[in-house]
């Protein structure tokens, strides 16, 4: 079945350090979206890819940057993590339309210390 | 910027009842949708309503849509203790990009 992963699931990084994480999916979805969850926010769009090459900022996009060099994969990498950034990251996918229904990846637990 | 916004933020119930939870958008959409969470999992999808619908079901969920009032509302009805999760309203805010914006949430609790 297709699916969509993403890892680890779990991550404890230091201030200053770059981490990546890394979101999977098997629906061969164009478009490909990073969410942050946080208390009293919900959920807020970091960035996001409507194709392969493609790559957009999202609301709340500084200090993460993507890149997509397939149609699988869309890694989230944090340059110089920051305790600010310390949230539970969602990835999604959706098929064609930008507002199409997503599907979203179990998330990633990110404590930065 | 938020779009959608749940209400209430935390609703208890009894197992049988039924759940409402209501969704207010500020521009127009070309749809709205309905998500669910249980805890320390991600979103699932339940239910897409374009702007020119105005009511939606599936199973015990019926979506209601009032482009007018800028509102909708999703019934849960005879709920069941595995109903306990928070549920998202979504829309597309019917720009250019079109993406999802979602809601804070109504965390959803069902005491068996």
């Amino acid at each position: 079945d297709a699916e969509i992963t993403q890892s680890p699931r779990h991550k404890i990084t230091e201030t200053g350090r770059q981490v990546t994480l890394a979101c999977h999916q098997t629906w061969n979805h164009n478009n490909m979206f990073w969410y942050r969850q946080d208390l009293g926010h919900g959920l807020r769009l970091i960035h996001y890819s409507y194709g392969v090459q493609d790559t957009n900022k999202g609301e709340v996009s500084d200090g993460y940057s993507v890149s997509r060099s397939n149609t699988e994969d869309l890694p989230l990498t944090l340059e110089s993590a920051a305790s600010s950034q310390t949230s539970v990251y969602f990835c999604a996918s959706s098929k064609a339309r930008r507002s199409d229904t997503q599907y979203f990846g179990p998330g990633t637990r990110l404590t930065v210390l | 910027s938020q779009q959608g916004e749940e209400d209430p933020q935390a609703l208890s119930i009894q197992e049988g009842e039924n759940a409402t939870m209501n969704c207010s958008y500020k521009t127009s959409i070309n749809n709205l949708q309905w998500y669910r969470q249980n805890s320390g999992r991600g979103l699932v999808h339940l239910i897409l309503i374009r702007s020119n619908e105005r009511e939606k079901h599936s199973g015990r969920l019926r979506v209601t849509l009032d482009t007018s009032k800028k509102s909708s509302s999703l019934l849960i009805t005879a709920s069941r203790a595995a109903d306990t999760a928070s549920y998202f309203c979504a829309t597309d805010a019917g720009g250019s990009q079109g993406n999802l914006i979602f809601g804070k949430g109504t965390k959803l609790s069902v005491k068996p």
